[in-house]
């Protein structure tokens, strides 16, 4: 089975643009979390949805969002790119809606650089 | 805000050798602890995780230990191997939603 994929691998922007981020969560898992790893940092959770419906943000500004579709793949958009959004963008599945307990499966991700 | 911290950024193990990485968490309500390892280039990959009512857990060649009462984890590798470098988290679930990350330990593996 593919694990969890993302598209695209790189991508460059200028600042004041906007992005759209895709993942495909493992066959079977309905819940699909994203995070933001600045390099040299541990990755930092941003959204999670399960079956559609958000359920939990972490501490990022309105610019960013998600949605979640029916076949339980997911984007992610940032509006209005700042210098400071450049990042890997980490994508992660699970089987249950709750991280608690349930190994959550990591995408290679989407190196965003902003100029 | 309460993070999740790692002691040493870089640990240089001859090979062969134990690899021992440090965590200190702050957030005392976490209850669910897991440790990651992400090579160049790939997304953090799941190693081994505990949970709060347990003190030890071991898996094949790594062993994670947690200390709740000074808010410490680590994680042991045995007899570390050239496939082990890597840079090492570890998260702890706070929530049911997200995981709260440290950030990273660089384990190096010297010949």
């Amino acid at each position: 089975d593919a694990g969890v994929t993302q598209s695209p691998t790189h991508l460059i922007k200028t600042r004041g643009q906007q992005v759209t981020l895709r993942c495909s969560p493992i066959s079977g898992h309905k819940s699909v979390s994203w995070y933001q790893q600045v390099l040299g940092q541990g990755p930092q959770f941003i959204f999670q949805y399960y079956e559609k419906e958000e359920r939990g943000r972490g501490n990022f500004p309105d610019r960013f969002s998600a949605r979640q579709f029916p076949n339980y793949s997911s984007e992610l958009n940032v509006n209005a790119l700042l210098l400071g959004d450049s990042a890997l963008y980490l994508c992660a599945s699970c089987v249950a809606g709750s991280v608690l307990y349930n190994e959550q499966f990591f995408g290679p991700g989407t190196r965003l650089t902003v100029l | 805000g309460e993070s999740v911290g790692l002691h040493l950024p870089t640990l240089s193990v001859q090979e062969g050798d134990n690899s021992i990485i440090n965590c200190a968490y702050s957030n005392s309500a976490s209850d669910y602890f897991i440790w990651y390892k992400q090579e160049s280039g790939k997304g953090p990959q799941f190693i081994i995780d505990i949970r709060s009512n347990m003190d030890k857990r071991q898996g094949q060649r790594v062993t994670v230990l947690l200390n709740k009462t000074v808010k410490h984890l680590s994680l042991q590798i045995a007899a570390t191997q050239p496939g082990d470098s890597a840079v090492y988290f570890c998260a702890e679930s706070p929530s049911t939603d997200g995981l709260t990350f440290g950030k990273g330990t660089h384990l190096i593996i010297q010949p």
